[in-house]
């Protein structure tokens, strides 16, 4: 069974710029999460899809990042226009149930220059 | 807000030492405790959790304990081996079980020399 996959893994772009990263979930889990790491600080929780929902987008920082899920299956995080201070790892994660067990992808690495 | 302080490291170690990696938190509710960890190149995964007070998780050699007095939920294992270099992260949720709006702390790097 995949994992949950995230791309691009890396991505360097220039302020002002706009990145769209995404996130495919393992299949049938409808429990869909974004959480950043900026250099040197905590894992932060940015929103929580349930299906194609968004159930609590409280952790986003600002209105230049849009989250979006269609059909209830991938997620896109824009970043429009990006800053410097986006720079960081974003990582995303699924799960079938809120209790349960949560899976995590690998990552995209945001470098705004 | 809730929060999660643990020791930032690096923790470098020989293999077969005793790790400790210390974890405290503040919640306004009555959270649940978990450990992650990342593995080079690879995405975080759950090592322990426990969701009650002296409950104690444990997976691959790890054990944590709920200590609710101390509000701590210390990481030990008590020989490690260079497959267990990663980043451990403590975490906590606010709603009781669930892996609902983690707080993380920043993490702790340790490495294990044979």
């Amino acid at each position: 069974e995949a994992g949950v996959t995230q791309f691009p893994s890396h991505s360097v772009i220039e302020k002002g710029q706009t990145v769209t990263l995404r996130c495919d979930p393992i299949s049938g889990h409808d429990n869909l999460y974004w959480y950043r790491r900026v250099m040197g600080k905590e894992i932060k929780f940015l929103l929580h899809f349930v299906k194609e929902s968004k159930q609590d987008e409280s952790g986003m920082p600002n209105n230049r990042f849009l989250a979006e899920r269609t059909g209830g299956t991938y997620s896109t995080l824009k970043v429009q226009p990006a800053e410097l201070e986006d720079s960081g790892v974003y990582f995303c994660a699924s799960s079938q149930e809120v209790i349960g067990e949560l899976f995590f992808g690998e990552g995209s690495r945001l470098t705004v220059l | 807000g809730d929060s999660v302080t643990q020791m930032e490291g690096p923790v470098t170690l020989s293999e077969e030492a005793f790790l400790t990696i210390n974890c405290t938190y503040t919640a306004t509710g009555y959270p649940s405790l978990f450990w992650y960890v990342q593995y080079p190149g690879e995405g975080l995964q759950l090592l322990l959790k426990a969701t009650k007070a002296d409950d104690k998780g444990s997976n691959k050699g790890f054990e944590a304990t709920y200590r609710k007095e101390t509000t701590s939920f210390h990481l030990e294992k008590g020989s490690v081996q260079v497959s267990d270099s990663a980043v451990y992260f403590c975490a906590l949720s606010d709603r009781g079980g669930s892996n609902y709006k983690l707080t993380f702390g920043k993490g702790t790097l340790l490495t294990v020399n044979p």
